[in-house]
Parts: structure tokens; sequence; C-alpha cells
């Protein structure tokens, strides 16, 4: 079973950049043709995909974030993250990492991100 | 970006009722349709893939049709575990989109 981990500060000031990392645990994260996304829900709103990394390192960003989104993958620890600059008040949420194959059909509990100072 | 449009917002349904949303399309995206059920709290689960495929482990009383741009899933027997927030989501074009989200609660 697949299992999703994401872990990173719970609190950045602004202009600074998030940095979160989801470690992927039941199976590599270099077999089958999957991606690996992330999404982020602020707090009573809805679901934003922020992008995603194939393993082959190739990468897809959401045009209303690319300026200030990379997304990267450490074959070697199973592991994908995801850095978000320049962050406001704006883009305090919950951020979720998932695996995609057109649809997401495993994800992380979430962990919340609090842009303050 | 492909906007996705769900209705309604939010509804009120007794045990047992049959529940419906729907959810639609800016432009024809096919089949390539989704849907979630999100708890308080937790991260969305997958019940439909494809429209109309349901997820393994999900209970038959959920369902999903549609193509083209016009979607709809439907409760067939609303349980109170059902109460949640379910979301539309297509990928037939990058970025990834989701529906707003309905709201199902129990009368």
């Amino acid at each position: 079973q697949v299992q999703l981990q994401e872990s990173g500060p719970g609190l950045v000031k602004p202009s600074q950049t998030l940095s979160l990392t989801c470690t992927v645990s039941g199976g590599s994260i270099s077999s089958g043709s999957y991606y690996w996304s992330w999404i982020r829900q602020p707090a009573g709103k809805g679901l934003e995909w922020i992008g995603r990394i194939y393993t082959s390192g190739s990468t897809n960003y959401n045009p209303s974030l690319k300026s200030r989104v990379t997304i990267s993958v450490d074959t070697s620890k199973n592991q994908f993250s995801l850095k978000l600059s320049s962050v406001t008040a704006a883009d305090t949420a919950v951020y979720y990492c998932a695996r995609e194959q057109d649809w997401f059909d495993y994800w992380g509990q979430g962990t919340l991100v609090t842009v303050s100072s | 970006d492909i906007q996705m449009t769900q209705s309604p917002s939010s509804l009120s349904a007794s045990v047992g009722d049959r529940v419906t949303i729907t959810c639609q399309a800016s432009q024809d995206i096919s089949n390539y349709l989704n849907w979630y059920q999100q708890k308080p709290g937790k991260a969305p689960k997958l019940l439909i893939y494809d429209a109309s495929n349901l997820e393994t482990g999900v209970p038959s009383r959920f369902s999903g049709s549609g193509s083209g741009t016009d979607f709809t899933f439907t409760i067939s027997s609303l349980q109170p575990e059902d109460i949640a927030t379910y979301y539309c989501q297509q990928y037939d074009n990058l970025p990834r989109t989701f529906g707003q989200g309905t709201k199902v609660e129990i009368k």
C-alpha cells in the first residue's frame, strides 16, 4: 500500500520561500508511469493543483504559480519536494502531495502552512 | 484553463435519499473526469475515475455518468458516513482543475 507523507515548516514569513517534502513509502517513486503532484487548499476553500513531476524529472506547473514554483525529485530517498518563493498570506493553505495517474489515487494527509510574520 | 462548475454548492438530504450532483466543464473533456470525497480535516479520496468507473473498495451506492461537458455524480441511498464535500476534477488538460465542491449534509 502506497503512503505519502508531507513534511516541512508550518510557518513561513512573507516574502520567504515555502519548502515541503513528500516521502513515499510502500513502493518506489521510480516504478510505474506516475506523476507526483502538489495540491493545496486554503481553509474553507477548494482544491488548487500546483504542479507535478515525473520520475524522469520533467515537470508541469500551474501557470498561475509557475513563476514561483519549483518541484524536484530525489529518487534515492523516494521523495519529491515543493518550493514556492515570495510567499504572501494568500499562500496560506493545507498542502497535499499526491500520486497521479490521470486521477489522484493516493494522497498525503496534508500539512498546514501559514504565511505570517 | 478548463473551468469546472459544480451544482449545487451544498445540499441537505435525508438518510436513504438519492443525491445527485452535477459538474459542467467549460469545454469538451470527453470522459476525463474524476470525483472525490473529502471529509473534514482529511485528504480527498478518489471515488470515481474516467467519469463512471468505481474505484476499488468504494461502495456501489456511488456512481458517475456523463461525457463531453456535462457529468453527474449520484449517491443512490445517502448514508450518515457520506457527509462530506464532493469535488469533480478534469484531466483532459493542464492545469488540472477541480470544481468548487458540493457540501452534502444530513437533513
